[in-house]
């Protein structure tokens, strides 16, 4: 289930299943976005992007939901293995130059 | 992607003093970020670095304390200035790799502790 910790909200799923992180974007107008895996004393590392004119976009293992109607996204994470626990992080790109506000961030624990 | 390396990758520094992080790049980029991220939380942009001009800083951050240099497309520093303990976080350079999709890579970080 989902907790607020500390300072980050903590999902946690069984190896093998399937996780939904989500996230709220703050600016209407943000026209692109990106989902990042950031795993302990590292930086992030792109996973997957989506334009505002997409709804939908798949990658390997990965999947990203986009809905502009109430400013949310998801990263869908099948068959969730112990690689992917990490920290997860949306950014938008709110629409002039390069400008990305990113999210609070989302910690998947992935249990054996 | 690109290969994004910064120097150091930690520290540990005295109050007052400064420390200047180096970020480098095995391409030549026209947009280099340095962004903080304070323990526990998300990332936040400090500035834009351009070679060949001013380093562009967002509301809260500024010039004197986060003295930056861009001297050509494969390289940047970050100076942190007369340290305090609040300025003990993980500190990220990332690149737009000009291929016009508005990707930003980022480097390991460098993770800095002020005592």
């Amino acid at each position: 289930g989902e907790s607020v910790g500390l300072h980050l909200p903590t999902l946690s799923v069984q190896e093998g299943d399937n996780s939904i992180i989500n996230c709220a974007y703050s600016n209407s107008a943000s026209d692109y976005f990106i989902w990042y895996k950031q795993e302990s004393g590292k930086g992030p590392q792109f996973i997957i992007d989506i334009r505002s004119n997409m709804d939908k976009r798949q990658g390997q293992r990965v999947t990203v939901l986009l809905n502009k109607t109430v400013k949310h996204l998801s990263l869908q994470i099948a068959a969730t293995q112990p690689g992917d626990s990490a920290v997860y992080f949306c950014a938008e790109n709110i629409g002039y130059g390069q400008n990305f506000v990113f999210g609070p961030g989302t910690r998947l624990s992935v249990l054996p | 992607s690109a290969v994004i390396s910064q120097k150091p990758s930690r520290d540990i520094c005295q109050r007052g003093t400064s420390l200047t992080i180096q970020c480098q790049v095995d391409s030549q980029v026209t947009m280099m970020f340095w962004y903080r991220q304070q323990p526990g939380q998300s990332l936040t942009l400090i500035a834009t670095a351009n070679q060949g001009s001013e380093a562009t800083y967002e509301s809260g951050f500024v010039i004197d304390k986060f003295p930056i240099s861009r001297p050509n497309l494969t390289f940047s520093t970050l100076t942190v200035s007369n340290m305090s303990p609040e300025d003990s976080s993980i500190y990220l350079c990332s690149v737009d790799l000009d291929r016009g999709d508005e990707k930003l890579f980022f480097g390991s970080g460098t993770q800095l502790s002020v005592l």
